[in-house]
């Protein structure tokens, strides 16, 4: 069955230095999301791709976080300067554009550690 | 507004119990419904969905049954394993643009002793 990808799995990194996650979405998902998970809680939308289009980045903190998918197909999510509530599960999702039931495909995440 | 409303955990059965956890939601058109399984370290991954009124999901011994009339979809087993413990999130999904949009639950975490 076809995945999501995402790298790395893990990063450690201090407050202030600049982090990147990378996604590629299941082939043919137009549509791709970033979401972060604080421990203990549900995801949280920080922004929506419909192909190489952001739909939705209205709770994206624009002043640290971008997010651009320049093919419209995989995506990178860049935090500068990262800050010590940043510490988080990042997690990249896909489905179907024009499908109503199609359902998200999450990958494994990045697990993001701030010092 | 859309959004959906957990049942609050963490819950804890003993082995073959029945699960139920609660969900009941709030949509502005005709959403689907979903619930995801997340095992500790991975991503969310899909248990089951339902996509109109009366539709009953189903996928590992697990049911949820579209229930518009009560707006829920609550998640069921009859007999609960070791291996079902991890945390349960229930998402509904709407189609305003012709892309999805999702909103999720605040998660059930479920622990099942032996």
């Amino acid at each position: 069955e076809a995945e999501v990808a995402q790298s790395p799995r893990y990063k450690i990194t201090e407050k202030s230095q600049a982090v990147a996650f990378w996604c590629d979405p299941i082939s043919g998902h137009a549509t791709l999301y970033w979401y972060r998970q604080i421990l203990g809680q549900g995801p949280e939308l920080l922004v929506q791709f419909q192909d190489e289009s952001v739909v939705d980045d209205s709770q994206l903190p624009k002043d640290r976080f971008s997010a651009e998918r320049l093919k419209g197909v995989d995506s990178t999510l860049k935090i500068q300067p990262a800050e010590l509530g940043d510490s988080a599960m990042y997690l990249c999702a896909s489905s179907l554009y024009g499908a109503r039931d199609s359902p998200l495909h999450f990958g494994n995440g990045t697990r993001l550690t701030v010092t | 507004g859309n959004s959906v409303t957990q049942m609050e955990g963490p819950v804890t059965l003993s082995e073959e119990a029945f699960l139920t956890i609660n969900c009941t939601y709030t949509a502005t058109g005709y959403p689907s419904l979903f619930w995801y399984v997340q095992y500790p370290g991975e991503g969310l991954q899909l248990l089951l969905k339902a996509t109109k009124a009366d539709d009953k999901g189903s996928n590992k011994g697990f049911e949820a049954t579209y229930r518009k009339e009560t707006t829920s979809f609550h998640l069921e087993k009859g007999s609960v394993q070791v291996s079902d413990s991890a945390v349960y999130f229930c998402a509904l999904s709407e189609s305003p643009w012709g892309g999805n949009q999702f909103y999720f639950g605040t998660g059930t975490s479920l622990t099942v002793i032996p």
